[in-house]
């Protein structure tokens, strides 16, 4: 049981360069959710999913796309990539038990972008 | 906007002194508090939570939190920090959105803790 992982772990990148993030978790669990780390800023959600084939809009979406094409996979692109985007960005999955009210989020070791 | 404040950013102890972080909401329906911790180079885990019953909700580690509902406010505690405490902190909220609870969290607490 791996619980929540993400590929890959660091990754430096050119502004204007795309590429995707991966986030699998392998508990059966409802909804995920991409969140990014900045110094005093804390957590910031950018997009989520609450089941396979949906998807919405976090707090922070603008320069980002998500996709649930299988409920145990949520991938986070970035079309084109800015120094902005400079962050660690943390995956999570949590269960629907009532209604998700009540749910502890399974974070993954997140992943360090550079953007130059 | 609903919110999750947390008024200590960073805070330094020497080990065997008293702890507590603090931690408000803004949200006026019932609500379901967590606190997460990050240890240096790790993820987020569960440190505690509260979603009803006894507003003293005891952790791993010997942390707890008490939930004051009057003064929105779920802070935690730990009454003697070790040097293996140094790590930031979480405060965290499931608040209702669109049909489903979304997760909003505070800026986090950075804790030092000098041995």
């Amino acid at each position: 049981n791996a619980g929540v992982t993400q590929t890959p772990k660091f990754r430096v990148l050119k502004t204007g360069q795309s590429m995707t993030l991966l986030c699998a978790q392998d508990m059966n669990h409802e909804y995920m959710y991409w969140y990014r780390q900045d110094p005093g800023m804390g957590l910031r959600l950018i997009h989520y999913s609450v089941g396979e084939g949906t998807t919405a809009k976090g707090e922070v979406p603008d320069g980002y796309n998500v996709s649930r094409l299988k409920k145990q996979n949520f991938l986070l692109g970035l079309e084109s990539a800015a120094p902005s985007q400079t962050s660690v960005y943390f995956c999570a999955s949590s269960p629907s038990g009532l209604a998700g009210r009540t749910d502890t989020q399974y974070f993954g070791p997140g992943t360090r972008l550079t953007v130059l | 906007a609903q919110s999750v404040s947390q008024h200590n950013h960073h805070v330094i102890l020497s080990e065997a002194a008293s702890l507590e972080l603090g931690c408000n909401y803004s949200y006026g329906g019932t609500v379901n508090l967590f606190w997460y911790v990050q240890y240096p180079g790790q993820h987020l885990q569960l440190l505690l939570k509260y979603f009803s019953g006894d507003p003293l909700v005891k952790g791993i580690k010997g942390f707890e939190a008490e939930f004051i509902k009057s003064k929105f406010s779920f802070n935690l505690r730990k009454p003697s920090v070790q040097w293996s405490d140094t790590a930031e902190y979480f405060c965290a909220v499931n608040i209702p959105s669109g049909g489903s609870y979304i997760p909003t969290f505070g800026r986090g607490t950075s804790l030092i803790v000098h041995p």
